[in-house]
């Protein structure tokens, strides 16, 4: 069974441009999440996903948004680029964790620069 | 409130035990998780324990919880070389897929 895809591996930004960042569950898996993880923060949680429904929002600004597809595919989008949202992005999927015992895997990350 | 913390660093002799340590605060975390990075790459579930257990393990890896001092740690036996890498407990609540991670502790081991 093939793992969580993220594309594009890799990205370079420029300031005040927006970026899209796309993640490919596990097949079957129908809860996706996103997060940050920087040197200075670490791992933060952007938002979770749940047949195409948002379901939990991490303290992020405005800026970062995202949506669940109905093949529970999922995008993020990063509008009005900063200095700081240089990071590595990761996906995760999972059946649906809130529902049980299941577990959360994850892909191998954006990693996003911006200039 | 929401805040897990680890020890930043451990270095270890190959064939030694590595014991990493975790705290956390929720005391509704349902689950905690322990997952490990390699550098450039995503994160790896290593293994996984219910709040209501207090020992679980898996091969060379031992999972403690103490629920009441709220203190999680991960055992690893016979440490290779391959086990350097920084390692990441998380705990998730009820009712969410959202993890909170701690600091991350890096792990070398020495030939």
């Amino acid at each position: 069974k093939a793992g969580v895809t993220q594309t594009p591996r890799y990205l370079i930004k420029t300031r005040g441009q927006q970026v899209t960042l796309s993640c490919s569950p596990i097949s079957g898996h129908r809860s996706v999440s996103w997060y940050q993880q920087t040197p200075g923060q670490g791992l933060q949680f952007l938002f979770e996903y749940f047949s195409e429904t948002q379901r939990n929002k991490g303290n992020f600004p405005g800026r970062f948004s995202g949506r669940q597809f109905s093949n529970s595919r999922s995008e993020m989008n990063v509008s009005t680029l900063e200095l700081g949202d240089s990071a590595l992005y990761l996906c995760a999927s999972s059946k649906d964790l809130a529902g049980g015992s299941d577990t959360q895997y994850f892909g191998p990350g954006t990693r996003l620069t911006v200039l | 409130g929401e805040d897990v913390e680890q020890s930043l660093f451990l270095s270890v002799r190959e064939g030694d035990s590595s014991v990493i340590n975790c705290t956390y605060t929720d005391s509704s975390s349902t689950y905690l998780y322990w997952y490990k990075q390699e550098p450039g790459a995503g994160l790896q579930l290593l293994t996984y324990i219910f709040s209501n257990m207090d020992m679980k393990q898996d091969q060379r890896l031992t999972v403690l919880l103490n629920k009441k001092d709220k203190h999680l740690s991960l055992r690893i036996a016979d440490t290779q070389t391959g086990d350097s890498a920084i390692y990441f407990c998380a705990e998730r609540g009820p009712n969410t897929d959202k993890l909170i991670f701690g600091t991350g502790t890096r792990l070398q081991v020495f030939p």
